[in-house]
């Protein structure tokens, strides 16, 4: 199986600033991957899929890039709505295997 | 409007069984393949299943293997999730995701409680 290690597990941010979440994957996934947004009680929203490619709808502050095993989501300019917690989901294979998730809490 | 609604949760007790249905609408589910995704109470996503769009074939997730069923029919727009032999670490929320890549559409989830 493929392992999808997040980090970090939490950070604490104010509203306007960058944030930068990693995925690592335990082997090479090319670009099979996506993240997605979770608000308490609510379900995951995806935010980008392919790596790289912003889901309609989605505010572009979101953006996603890398390939093989290290993946990145920023966050440019951090909105009052963005405090969540995000998770990244590999599709390269089966079984399919999210990050650990990462909260994004008010600094 | 694409809608996904999950159905059948609820108390079991271990070694029960359960089965939870998911009714869609706005797109042909026929064109998709679909998955079930759990999230145990204050934990992090599990992917758990997918099937194909004409259910050739289906994938688990290790612990559910030979435990748990996924099937759709097409024709009533419908996926389901046949839940046998429960634990109570299958405790969780469940969700009927469109998509066996990056699902885009989710339903609300349903609870599942494994207790005596």
């Amino acid at each position: 199986d493929i392992q999808m290690t997040q980090s970090p597990s939490s950070l604490s941010a104010s509203v306007g600033d960058r944030v930068t979440i990693t995925c690592r994957a335990s082997q090479g996934i090319g670009n099979d991957l996506g993240w997605y947004q979770q608000k308490p009680g609510k379900a995951p929203e995806r935010l980008i899929y392919a790596a790289s490619n912003l889901q309609s709808g989605v505010p572009s502050r979101f953006s996603g890039s890398g390939s093989g095993t290290e993946f990145t989501l920023t966050i440019s300019g951090l909105q009052p709505e963005d405090f969540a917690t995000y998770y990244c989901l590999q599709h390269n294979s089966y079984p399919r295997t999210f990050g650990q998730g990462t909260k994004v809490e008010v600094k | 409007e694409v809608q996904v609604v999950e159905s059948g949760g609820g108390l079991v007790q271990p070694g029960g069984s359960l089965r939870l249905s998911c009714a869609t609408s706005g797109f042909p589910l026929s064109g998709y393949l679909m998955s079930w995704v759990r999230q145990a109470p204050g934990k992090g996503l599990e992917w758990v299943a997918t099937i194909k769009h004409d259910a050739s074939e289906r994938y688990y997730v290790d612990s559910v293997e030979g435990r748990f069923t996924i099937s759709r029919d097409n024709a009533k727009n419908s996926l389901y999730l046949q839940m046998n032999s429960l634990r109570a670490d299958d405790t969780a929320v469940y969700y009927c995701a469109r998509g066996g890549r990056v699902p885009d559409y989710w339903g609300q989830g349903t609870l599942v409680t494994v207790s005596p």
